[in-house]
């Protein structure tokens, strides 16, 4: 059973235009939410968090929205730039645990230029 | 260059033979992770130490493999008698003790076994 998913593999976007990364999961025990950047033979690279207390997060070109009733969220970039070319993961916690994060599949972003 | 470093970075092996990956935590970082990705999948969690205590361990973390931590700093990962199927890329990563501190995660281990 997949607790977060992500269903689209791939994004190609314009430079400058806005991306738009989705990420579905099925626990309501999650209350802690991240976005992480892989470049190929790197590791993830932390990007951007929220917490079940927030419902959008911003961090310069990167915004996180986080929809609790409908276990959703979404990872917006505006503009986006060539160099943001790679796979984004979403991830999930729990504050009550390990705090283990649970990623779904990935997306890769492709950036045009 | 203070980030969390996992040696070696690659590495090629015999099915049946036993492999060892270290990792090297931030250094303030009392918590440290190892997860195992696969192609086309996200790092799937595998075990937790808080300091020297090993605290949780996924049922991916067979009995084949055993991990340590002593002292509390760096981390080992032991895959005894290794299978095709453990072939992947091994992935450690570290936090500090905040409320919600996000993981950092090194460069990973890339196992193939032949």
């Amino acid at each position: 059973d997949q607790q977060v998913k992500q269903n689209s593999p791939s994004l190609s976007v314009q430079e400058g235009r806005i991306s738009i990364l989705n990420c579905d999961y099925t626990n309501s025990m999650f209350d802690y939410f991240l976005w992480y950047k892989k470049y190929p033979a790197e590791g993830p690279t932390f990007l951007i968090s929220i917490s079940s207390i927030k419902d959008k997060n911003e961090d310069g070109r990167f915004t996180v929205f986080l929809n609790k009733s409908a276990k959703h969220l979404s990872l917006h970039i505006v503009p986006s730039q060539p160099g943001d070319s790679a796979v984004y993961f979403c991830a999930v916690g729990s504050s009550g645990s390990a705090r283990q994060l649970t990623f779904g599949s990935g997306t890769q972003l492709t950036v045009l230029p | 260059d203070t980030g969390v470093s996992q040696d070696p970075r690659h590495k090629i092996t015999k099915r049946g033979q036993n492999v060892t990956f270290r990792c090297d935590p931030i250094s303030e970082h009392n918590r440290l992770y190892w997860y195992r990705q696969t192609l086309g999948q996200g790092p799937e969690f595998l075990t937790y130490f808080q300091n020297e205590a090993q605290l949780e361990k996924s049922r991916l973390l067979s009995d084949r493999f055993s991990a340590e931590r002593p002292k509390g700093s760096f981390s080992t990962l032991e895959i005894q008698r290794t299978e095709q199927g453990d072939s992947a890329m091994y992935l450690c990563a570290s936090r500090g003790s905040g409320r919600y501190n996000e993981q950092f995660f090194g460069p990973g281990t890339r196992l193939t076994v032949l």
